[in-house]
């Protein structure tokens, strides 16, 4: 059965330092998610990508974090400049077109650590 | 409350027993979803009800909405240990065509006992 992967599993990093978190969605879906899930708490929405552009953004989204999609199959989050309150599990989703598309798919998400 | 509230937190039941789990919400939706994850690992989906089902089945999974109430149940029936996890219900208050952020709730623990 198709999945949505991630990886690395688990990063660890220094605070200041660059991440970048990568997802590969389930092939020919055309909508792709990044959720966080700070230990303990929700699962929160932080971004959504269609047609190579950012559709919508929390306010947790700021200037630190960006997306891109740089080839057909995978989906990224840069985190520019990681801080301590950025350490969380970051999920990717995608969502398949047609009837279904309300569906979100998730990976097993990576775990980041900031030092 | 907050948008997707679930109760209860925690509920230990043993095997074999049917789980209960509620969900609240606050703005209007078009569905309802509810997701499982077992710790520390991704989030499965469940079953989907869209505002316009009452009621939605699939197989020991029996997911009810209110939308007068703003709220949902999920009922695991004869429970197994492998349903320990945590429960997520998650709302899909459209805006853009095909953009349908998950607003997630608390979750419930569920801890079956063998």
């Amino acid at each position: 059965e198709p999945e949505v992967t991630q990886t690395p599993s688990h990063q660890v990093t220094q605070m200041g330092q660059e991440v970048i978190l990568r997802c590969v969605p389930i092939s020919n879906h055309l909508y792709f998610y990044w959720y966080r899930q700070i230990l303990g708490q929700k699962v929160e929405f932080l971004v959504s990508f269609y047609n190579n552009e950012i559709s919508e953004k929390s306010e947790i989204f700021d200037d630190q974090f960006s997306v891109e999609r740089p080839d057909g199959s995978n989906f990224t989050l840069k985190i520019r400049s990681t801080k301590l309150e950025d350490s969380a599990m970051y999920f990717c989703a995608s969502t398949p077109t047609g009837g279904t598309k309300n569906i979100q798919y998730f990976g097993a998400g990576t775990r980041l650590s900031v030092l | 409350s907050q948008q997707g509230e679930e109760d209860p937190q925690a509920l230990s039941i043993q095997e074999g027993e049917n789980a209960t789990m509620n969900c609240s919400y606050k703005t209007s939706i078009n569905n309802l979803q509810w997701y499982r994850q077992n710790s520390g690992r991704g989030l499965v989906h469940l079953i989907l009800i869209r505002s316009n089902e009452r009621e939605k089945h699939s197989g020991r999974l029996r997911v009810t909405l209110d939308t007068s109430k703003k709220s949902s149940s999920l009922l695991i029936t004869a429970s197994r240990a492998a349903d320990t996890a945590s429960y997520f219900c998650a709302t899909d208050a459209s805006g853009n065509f095909g953009n349908e952020k998950l607003t997630f709730g608390t979750g419930t623990r569920l801890t079956i006992i063998p």
